[in-house]
Order: C-alpha cells, then sequence, then structure tokens
C-alpha cells in the first residue's frame, strides 16, 4: 500500500530563514509526486509534479526535489504570506492520489 | 478558463440525515475525484468518476455514492451521517489520466 509521511508536522520560520520540508514515500510504480499548497479552508493549490529521480523544479522562492525514496521542498528566504499547510502526495498506476498528513508552515514577520 | 466551484460551501447537518455535495469540474476537464479531508489530516481518496461511471474507489462505505452528469459536474451523496463525516469534501477535475488535478475550495460539512 502507497504510504506518504511528512515532516516536521509544523514549523516556525522567521522571514529570511531558509527552510526544507520532507516528504517520505513508498509507492509501487511511481507515476508523479505532487506538493500542493492549502490555505485554512481552502482546497490544495498545485505547486509542483516530479516524476523521476534527480528531478528539481522552481517557483519563486520555492524548489521540489526528488530521490528514489523522498521529496523535499526548499523554502528560501520565505515571506509571511508563504505561511500555510504544504502537502505532499504520490500516484501510482491507479486514479488516486495518496497525500501525507502535511507541514503547517509559519513565516513570522 | 473557470476552475472548479463547489456547493454549498458549509452545511450542518444531524446524524442520520442524508446530503448531497456538487461540483462543477474545471472548463474542458472530463474526470472528477471527491476526496475527504478530516482536521489536520490530509486528503483521502474516496472515489472518481470518468464518462459518467465510477472509475475508482478509495476505502469508503457504500453509503457514499456518487453521480457524474453529462455535462462532467458530479455529486456526492452520503447517506446515513455519522458524526465521523464531519471533514472538508474536495472535488478535484482533471482531463482523462492526465496527473494534474485541480481541486475546488471545498465543502464543510458538519455533522451534529
Amino acid at each position: 500500500e502507497d504510504q506518504v509521511t511528512q515532516s516536521p508536522e509544523a514549523l516556525r520560520l522567521q522571514e529570511g530563514e531558509s527552510s526544507s520540508l520532507n516528504c517520505s514515500y513508498t509507492v509501487s510504480g511511481l507515476r508523479g509526486l505532487f506538493w500542493y499548497r492549502q490555505d485554512p479552508g481552502k482546497g490544495p493549490e498545485f505547486l509542483f509534479t516530479l516524476y523521476s529521480a534527480g528531478e528539481e523544479k522552481e517557483k519563486e522562492r520555492l524548489k521540489a526535489t526528488l530521490t528514489k525514496k523522498e521529496s523535499f521542498l526548499h523554502i528560501t528566504a520565505p515571506k509571511p504570506e508563504d505561511s500555510a499547510t504544504y502537502l505532499c502526495a504520490v500516484k501510482d498506476g491507479s486514479e488516486k492520489l495518496v497525500f501525507g498528513k502535511g507541514t503547517k508552515l509559519t513565516v513570522n514577520p | 478558463e473557470t476552475g472548479v466551484t463547489q456547493s454549498p460551501t458549509h452545511l450542518i447537518k444531524t446524524r442520520g440525515q442524508q446530503v448531497t455535495l456538487r461540483c462543477s469540474s474545471q472548463s474542458g476537464h472530463n474526470t472528477v475525484s471527491w476526496y475527504q479531508q478530516a482536521l489536520g489530516q490530509g486528503p483521502q481518496f474516496i472515489f472518481q468518476y470518468y464518462r459518467e461511471e465510477e472509475n475508482g474507489r478509495g476505502n469508503f462505505p457504500p453509503r457514499f455514492s456518487g453521480l457524474q452528469f453529462p455535462n462532467y459536474s458530479s455529486e456526492l451523496n452520503v447517506n446515513a451521517l455519522e458524526l465521523d463525516d464531519s471533514a472538508l469534501y474536495l472535488c478535484a477535475s482533471s482531463f482523462g489520466d492526465r496527473e494534474l488535478n485541480t481541486f475546488g475550495s471545498g465543502t464543510r460539512l458538519t455533522v451534529v
């Protein structure tokens, strides 16, 4: 059974303090690893899809990387508006996404 | 291009009642998936509809059922509501088996 574990559960940073979020996964036949951002009471907002080990993608202050067992979401010089819950999900050959519980990021000014 | 819209945004029901949640998929998308997100948890897959047929189901009992209409909009029905059904229900649409899912803002269901 596919499993996704995210760490830490919560992270507090000062504005400008860079850090990384971790997503460890086990999946039979990875068809994609997804990062989403979710604001309170809202649906997940798509950030990145990674397909194979070694792949990297960037968007503004965010950079996602992928190995055979885990993915990292690096946040460089975060701002208060980056505060949100970041969700990681994997897809195998089936129709469903399997999500982790998320990392709640708080960036203080 | 319109996104995924869900209605209602909030709903309060009594245990034992039935509820219907609605979802309009993003323009050009023909596949709709439903997820349940309990507080502090990640979304869990309920089922997916493609061309009006159920195309996969997660570990949810039969009292969770759905429909997809010719215009690709969808409904999620839950019978005999239980307190544990209180959650944010998310609808996501995609085109065929393309991995990118666009999520709606969800319906917050509270069962009392």
